[in-house]
């Protein structure tokens, strides 16, 4: 079945200090792979995805995510976290596999940037 | 160009009572997603919808419906309200779905939100 997990339900980060923010996912067949951000009382904004190609992804706001397919893991990255980043991340799985192609989201990872 | 837009923004409603929900998507776009985030549950989802044809449906129970409209506009409904129905529902909209528009062409752009509090 297909999942998503991000393993780390908070990351603290110093600002101006490198930032990760962790997914593995599980899926039958080639995935897309998307993250997410959500400031409070507002929808999720599209900050980038993977579908193919080029393993490094690049993003909206400075941000970069990796696939690996070995280790089934797209980690979204920031050289510098910039306290406006403080938000809530998900990422999102489609499985092109599975027929249904519906769309997975991980529990979320609250993200603090400290000043 | 407008983005997502879903009414009622809130909404406060008692146990037993039916809601509907609405959401226009990004214009041009024609496939509509549903999602219901609550804090312990994170983002479910609920069904997607093209061309008036509904694609996708997670695993809700039959309380919960939604229909789309030919000009991609949708709506969801929550018959029968619980208290465990309280929750953000959220709205997104893509071009089209997987493999139908082409790579990428399934990006979901979200609405800001439907919250419900059911007392």
């Amino acid at each position: 079945a297909q999942s998503v997990a991000q393993p780390e339900d908070q990351v603290n980060v110093a600002e101006g200090n490198p930032l990760t923010v962790k997914c593995t996912y599980s899926v039958s067949g080639n995935p897309y792979l998307f993250w997410y951000v959500q400031y409070p009382n507002r929808g999720l904004q599209f900050l980038l995805k993977y579908i193919t190609g080029d393993n490094l992804v690049k993003g909206s706001y400075g941000f970069e995510a990796e696939f690996n397919k070995s280790q089934t893991s797209f980690h979204l990255k920031k050289p510098s976290a910039l306290v406006s980043d403080s938000a809530l991340y998900f990422c999102a799985v489609r499985d092109l596999g599975s027929g249904t192609y519906k769309y997975i989201f991980g529990t979320g990872t609250r993200l603090k940037v400290l000043a | 160009k407008a983005g997502v837009t879903q009414t009622p923004r809130y909404l406060i409603k008692t146990r037993g009572q039916q809601v509907t929900l609405s959401c226009s998507p990004i214009s041009g776009h024609r496939s509509v997603s549903w999602y219901q985030q609550t804090p312990g549950q994170g983002l479910q989802f609920l069904f997607e919808y093209f061309s008036e044809t509904q694609r996708n449906k997670g695993n809700f129970p039959g309380r919960f419906s939604g229909r789309q409209f030919s000009n991609s506009r949708s709506e969801m409904n929550v018959s029968t309200l619980e208290l465990g129905d309280s929750a953000l529902y959220l709205c997104a909209s893509s071009l089209a779905p997987p493999l139908a528009g082409g790579l990428g062409a399934d990006t979901q752009y979200f609405g800001p939100g439907t919250r419900l509090t059911v007392l």
